[in-house]
């Protein structure tokens, strides 16, 4: 079955620091990833995906992604940090099995 | 992009009263959607796959005389707390994939529910 896990459910950086935040999966296949971010009291906001295209995924906001299938990871970074990337963060995995159901991780909640 | 919206917003009910919930794909036709509940300051928790003309496919443990989901059209899915207690107070967000991006969802805003 598949699951995905992010490490640290807080994460505290400066503003213009670096932004790391972590994702990895578990699947018998490479599966479709996403990152989501949420505001309070809203709905998710796609900020990127991996389809099995560009290994190094570019998505809004400036934020960006890495899948790297030796080390079953999709982490999330920035180059730095701006006050309104404060939210909570969302890693999911789509189940390609037909369902297309996602998994989400724990999320991470981050803190500028 | 594809829109997906949520009616009511937010919703207060008193304890052994039903309320319902409607997802709407504005744009695009969903004959699936998905139904999620968050707790809060925590993930998403899948409750269900809603079917459109056929009956929904619950995740274990959710129980369905109790979430009743009704997918009348390509457009539209509901959800109805029967009997709400305060324990069902949670926010719950639907999501319908896109017909063409395999593999990607459509989130809609979330419904507040608090059950007094």
């Amino acid at each position: 079955a598949q699951s995905v896990t992010q490490l640290g459910s807080h994460v505290s950086v400066s503003e213009g620091a670096l932004v790391l935040l972590r994702c990895n999966y578990s699947s018998s296949v490479p599966p479709y990833l996403f990152w989501y971010v949420q505001y309070p009291n809203q709905g998710l906001q796609l900020l990127l995906k991996y389809t099995s295209a560009a290994t190094l995924v570019k998505g809004i906001n400036g934020f960006e992604a890495e899948f790297k299938k030796s080390e079953t990871s999709f982490h999330l970074t920035k180059p730095s940090a701006h006050m309104s990337d404060a939210a909570e963060y969302f890693c999911a995995v789509s189940d390609l099995s037909g369902t297309y159901k996602y998994i989400f991780g724990t999320g991470t909640r981050l803190k500028v | 992009g594809a829109v997906v919206s949520q009616h009511p917003s937010w919703v207060i009910c008193k304890s052994g009263t039903s309320v319902k919930i409607e997802c709407r794909s504005l744009d695009f036709q969903a004959t699936t959607m998905f139904w999620y509940r968050q707790f809060p300051k925590q993930s998403l928790m899948l409750m269900a796959t809603s079917n459109e003309g056929s009956k929904a496919t619950y995740e274990q443990g959710v129980e369905k005389d109790k979430f009743l989901i009704n997918h009348a059209s390509l457009t539209l899915s509901t959800l109805t707390v029967t009997s709400a207690h305060p324990e069902d107070s949670s926010f719950y967000i639907c999501s319908a994939p896109d017909s063409v991006l395999v593999g990607e969802q459509y989130f809609g805003p979330g419904t507040r529910l608090t059950v007094t």
